[in-house]
């Protein structure tokens, strides 16, 4: 079955530095979405990746899937306090006839002023 | 447009109770899907409506139970509680709940089962 493996599982870095965060499948990826949580709330999205090679950017944000559609990273630019909480990434996954989104366990990150 | 909104925000039940948690999706949305999220678990798929009516299913008990409405409200029910059960319940709506289509969550009902 499909799994999502986070790298690393948490982050402690200092104000204005840059950081990436990995999100590695075992299987082809079709739709891989990059949320964003604060501790205990719901989940806001950041960006979705559909094709290989595709990368997108928002604000200081910049995600990327791979030629081979099987990892993603996402890379914080001068990173600031405003950037901490878990990071998730997730994919479509077709199961016994089944759609659902599945996840990964999330990277906690710590910005420090 | 107002996003996922879901009630009650926070809910302390007991062991042998039933919960209904509701999520109204955001306006033209016709697709609803529950996740729980626990600290060892992480966030798991519960299901998904659709038109009121159940498409997708995750691997959870029979206890777990949902429905949708005609105005495409859902609400899910859990039955017999039990301390597992305590977790962050979130719901996600997206237009057709189609493979890489995007689903925007709720701000969650967080459950304490005691």
């Amino acid at each position: 079955s499909q799994e999502l493996e986070q790298s690393p599982q948490s982050l402690i870095v200092q104000e204005g530095k840059n950081l990436t965060i990995n999100c590695t499948s075992s299987k082809t990826l079709y739709g891989l979405y990059w949320y964003k949580q604060k501790y205990g709330e719901g989940l806001i999205f950041l960006m979705m990746l559909q094709k290989g090679g595709e990368e997108k950017s928002h604000e200081k944000i910049t995600a990327k899937l791979d030629e081979k559609k099987q990892q993603s990273s996402l890379h914080i630019t001068a990173s600031q306090p405003s950037h901490a909480g878990i990071y998730l990434c997730g994919a479509d996954k077709i199961e016994g006839g089944s759609e659902k989104l599945v996840f990964g366990k999330g990277t906690k990150l710590t910005v420090n002023p | 447009k107002a996003g996922v909104t879901q009630t009650p925000r926070y809910l302390i039940k007991t062991r042998g109770q039933q919960v209904t948690l509701s999520c109204s999706p955001i306006s033209g949305h016709r697709s609803v899907s529950w996740y729980q999220q626990t600290p060892g678990q992480g966030l798991q798929f519960l299901f998904e409506y659709f038109s009121e009516t159940q498409r997708n299913k995750g691997n959870f008990p029979g206890r777990f139970s949902g429905r949708q409405f005609s105005n495409s409200r859902s609400e899910m029910n859990v039955s017999t509680l039990e301390l597992g059960d305590s977790a962050l319940y979130l719901c996600a709506s997206s237009w057709r709940g189609a493979l890489q289509e995007t689903q925007y969550f709720g701000p969650g009902t967080r459950l304490l089962v005691l």
